[in-house]
C-alpha cells in the first residue's frame, strides 16, 4: 500500500459545526503532516507529527485541533471555523527524516458557510 | 512559498520541451523536489535531487541544479497534454523547532496546447 487516504473528499460545514478530517497511511511512515492550500496558492504547512507526537505547529488557530491516535492515523478536528478557512486540506506522510519526499493524499475540499 | 520563487505560467505545444525554473534561498537544503498537482487533486512527487548532484534524469524528466545560484529547473521532454498541471518546486526548510519541513514554491501552471 503506497497511498495516503483522506476522508471525506468534500465537506461543507456551518460556522457553528464540529467536524473532523481523517487521514490514513499504511506505509510505516512515522511522520505525518497537515497542509492547507487556498486556490491558486501553494500548500502551507499547518502541523507535523513525528512518532505520534506534535513536533511543529505553524501558529495555527486553536479552532484547528490535530490528533494522532496511532502511527497510521491523523485527524484534524474543526470547530467554529470561519468562511476564510475554506480550502483544500492535504495530509501527507513520510519516513522520519522526509528526505525522500512526502506522499500526499488527494485532500479534503472544505467549504465553510 | 515566499522563500522559493517560480514563474507563474508556461505554455508550450505538444511535443515540445518544457522548462520550469525555480529559485530557492536555503543553501543548506540537502534535497530539492518537484511535485505535480492536477486540478482538484493532491500532490504527486515527480522527482528529487540531492544537493551534491548537478543533474538527474528520469525518463522524460531532467532536473538541473545550480547550487551557486540556488537555481533548480525541471525539463520535460516531448511534453504531452497529460502534463498540463501545476508544478511546484520544494525544499525542506529549517523550522523554529529545529525540525525541517517541506516548503513549496509558488507553483508554475503548465499549459500544453495540442
Amino acid at each position: 500500500d503506497t497511498e495516503v487516504t483522506q476522508t471525506p473528499k468534500h465537506l461543507v460545514m456551518g460556522m457553528t459545526n464540529k467536524k473532523s478530517l481523517k487521514c490514513e497511511q499504511h506505509m510505516g511512515h512515522r511522520a505525518m503532516y497537515w497542509y492547507k492550500q487556498k486556490a491558486k496558492k501553494p500548500p502551507e504547512l499547518m502541523f507535523v507529527y513525528s512518532y505520534e507526537k506534535l513536533s511543529i505547529n505553524e501558529s495555527v488557530p486553536s479552532r484547528f485541533s490535530p490528533e494522532c491516535p496511532n502511527s497510521s492515523l491523523l485527524n484534524l478536528h474543526l470547530h467554529a471555523l470561519q468562511p476564510e478557512d475554506s480550502a483544500l486540506y492535504l495530509c501527507a506522510s513520510s519516513q522520519e527524516t522526509g528526505v525522500y519526499g512526502y506522499t500526499f493524499g488527494s485532500g479534503t475540499r472544505l467549504t465553510v458557510v | 512559498g515566499e522563500d522559493v520563487e517560480q514563474s507563474l505560467f508556461l505554455s508550450v505545444r505538444e511535443g515540445d520541451s518544457s522548462v520550469i525554473n525555480c529559485t530557492y534561498t536555503d543553501s543548506s537544503s540537502t534535497y530539492l523536489y518537484w511535485y505535480k498537482q492536477e486540478p482538484g487533486a493532491g500532490l504527486q512527487l515527480l522527482t528529487y535531487i540531492f544537493s551534491n548532484m548537478d543533474m538527474k534524469q528520469d525518463q522524460r524528466l531532467t532536473v538541473l541544479l545550480n547550487k551557486k545560484d540556488k537555481h533548480l529547473s525541471l525539463r520535460i521532454a516531448d511534453t504531452q497534454t497529460g502534463d498540463s498541471a501545476i508544478y511546484f518546486c520544494a525544499e525542506t526548510l529549517l523550522m523554529d523547532t529545529g525540525r525541517r519541513a517541506l516548503t513549496f514554491g509558488s507553483g508554475t501552471r503548465l499549459q500544453v496546447q495540442p
